[in-house]
């Protein structure tokens, strides 16, 4: 039962346009989300995140949305860069209550191309 | 800042053997994470401690896999005796457990079991 789904293996952008990357997610006690980047032969980096009491949170040319009703976030990257160009993870966790406080459940991951 | 560092980058052996994958934590850190990243299931928790302590090890894929903590700033996933289906790049990471602080990852271990 895979409760974090980033269905698009693989997206294509060119530079200077927005990139949108999709996740979705079937648990309703997850209440923090996070964006994880991550380059060949190197560790996920933490992206940004946003607990479930926003619906939007922005750092710089990256904005995370958040829909709760659809359970879903989507990833904004305006504008695109070549260097953006590595494999995005989508991850969710409960903070409050259960035993798997600080537990992050993974998406497949993205794809991102970022063509000059 | 040193980040999470994982020993070795790179291992090959035999299946049967014994592999011992290593992590040092970033300073300061109290939640310790293990994660085996495969084509098939991508991204998954094996084991984490808090302070030291094992918290949750469900998803641990069988007894041949044990994790240990002896201290603060070392971690141990031992894998005995190896299997090919064991093949992966296997991932620790640090955090600073609560209030929704992100892990921070080392640039993990690639294991082959030949």
């Amino acid at each position: 039962d895979q409760q974090v789904k980033q269905n698009s293996p693989s997206l294509s952008v060119q530079e200077g346009r927005i990139s949108i990357l999709n996740c979705d997610y079937t648990n309703s006690m997850f209440d923090y989300f996070l964006w994880y980047k991550k380059y060949p032969a190197e560790g996920p980096t933490f992206l940004i995140s946003i607990s479930s009491i926003k619906d939007k949170n922005e750092d710089g040319r990256f904005t995370v949305f958040l829909n709760k009703s659809a359970k879903h976030l989507s990833l904004h990257i305006v504008p695109s860069q070549p260097g953006d160009s590595a494999v995005y993870f989508c991850a969710a966790s409960r903070l409050r209550g259960g035993t798997s406080y600080g537990k992050l459940t993974f998406g497949q991951g993205t794809i991102l191309t970022v063509h000059p | 800042d040193a980040g999470v560092i994982q020993s070795p980058r790179h291992e090959v052996t035999e299946m049967g053997q014994e592999v011992t994958l290593r992590c040092k934590p970033i300073s300061g850190h109290d939640y310790l994470f293990w994660y085996r990243q495969t084509m098939m299931r991508g991204l998954e928790l094996l084991i984490y401690f808090n302070n030291n302590v094992p918290i949750d090890d469900s998803g641990m894929p069988e007894d041949r896999f044990s994790a240990k903590m002896p201290n603060a700033s070392f971690s141990t996933l031992k894998i005995q005796p190896s299997e090919p289906r064991d093949s992966a790049v296997y991932f620790c990471a640090s955090s600073l457990g609560h209030g929704g602080q992100p892990q921070h990852f080392g640039d993990g271990t690639r294991l082959s079991i030949l």
